[in-house]
């Protein structure tokens, strides 16, 4: 099954205790992305990969970091969590130029906590 | 750059009463349309797109959307809700020739019986 999966789907952590959100896409897409989602504000992007060892900032990068060292994984990285980066993550990929539509396929998303 | 505004934070409607949520884009450059679902504790589906061509765009779950490009709409419509209509919807836009995504605040769609 075509499918983007994030790990864990519920974290709870302390303030400044390095965390790690794995995703995952089994689709060959060459384009993934990390938003936030917070209430009123919609989703909001905070990295994307173009390719391969090809990332760059979204419009809320600060206090996160991300790598692409395979094709099919984009773990998103908050080295000193803080209680602002409490939200609801969801990692989505798409194909490259002319496939689909561009159309996002999202994964279930993880709720974050940072107490 | 481009950003979308969704008119309406909460649309309560009725079971089999038609609905309208509202969507408002700003763009210096031709974009393309979508309108995700968000259902409860789930991630984002899309439900239709707009990439060219005609105007009205018909989705999944009975829902269609049609662009304004004079009115830089793009308003999601349903002639008769059910139950399992009740989600968050998101509309969102990007440029032509780009990856990124621009998404609106979110409707939360509320179907009473």
């Amino acid at each position: 099954e075509a499918q983007v999966t994030q790990n864990p789907r519920y974290l709870i952590t302390v303030t400044g205790k390095k965390l790690t959100v794995t995703c995952s896409q089994n689709m060959n897409h060459e384009y993934m992305s990390w938003y936030r989602q917070d209430p009123g504000l919609g989703l909001r992007q905070i990295y994307y990969s173009m390719n391969v060892e090809v990332t760059d900032k979204g419009d809320v990068p600060e206090g996160y970091k991300v790598s692409r060292k395979e094709k099919r994984n984009f773990p998103l990285i908050l080295e000193s969590p803080s209680p602002n980066q409490t939200s609801l993550y969801f990692c989505a990929s798409s194909p490259a130029r002319g496939g689909r539509g561009r159309e996002q396929f999202f994964g279930p998303g993880t709720r974050l906590t940072v107490l | 750059a481009q950003s979308v505004t969704q008119l309406d934070s909460q649309v309560p409607v009725f079971e089999e009463a038609p609905v309208e949520l509202r969507c408002n884009y700003s763009s210096s450059v031709s974009v393309y349309l979508f309108w995700y679902v968000q259902y409860p504790n789930q991630g984002l589906q899309l439900l239709l797109k707009y990439l060219s061509g005609s105007t009205l765009v018909k989705g999944i779950n009975g829902f269609e959307a049609e662009f304004n490009k004079s009115q830089t709409s793009f308003h999601l419509r349903k002639p008769s809700v059910h139950i399992s209509d009740t989600a968050e919807y998101f509309c969102a836009v990007s440029a032509v020739g780009a990856q990124k995504l621009v998404f609106g605040q979110g409707t939360r769609l509320t179907i009473n019986p």
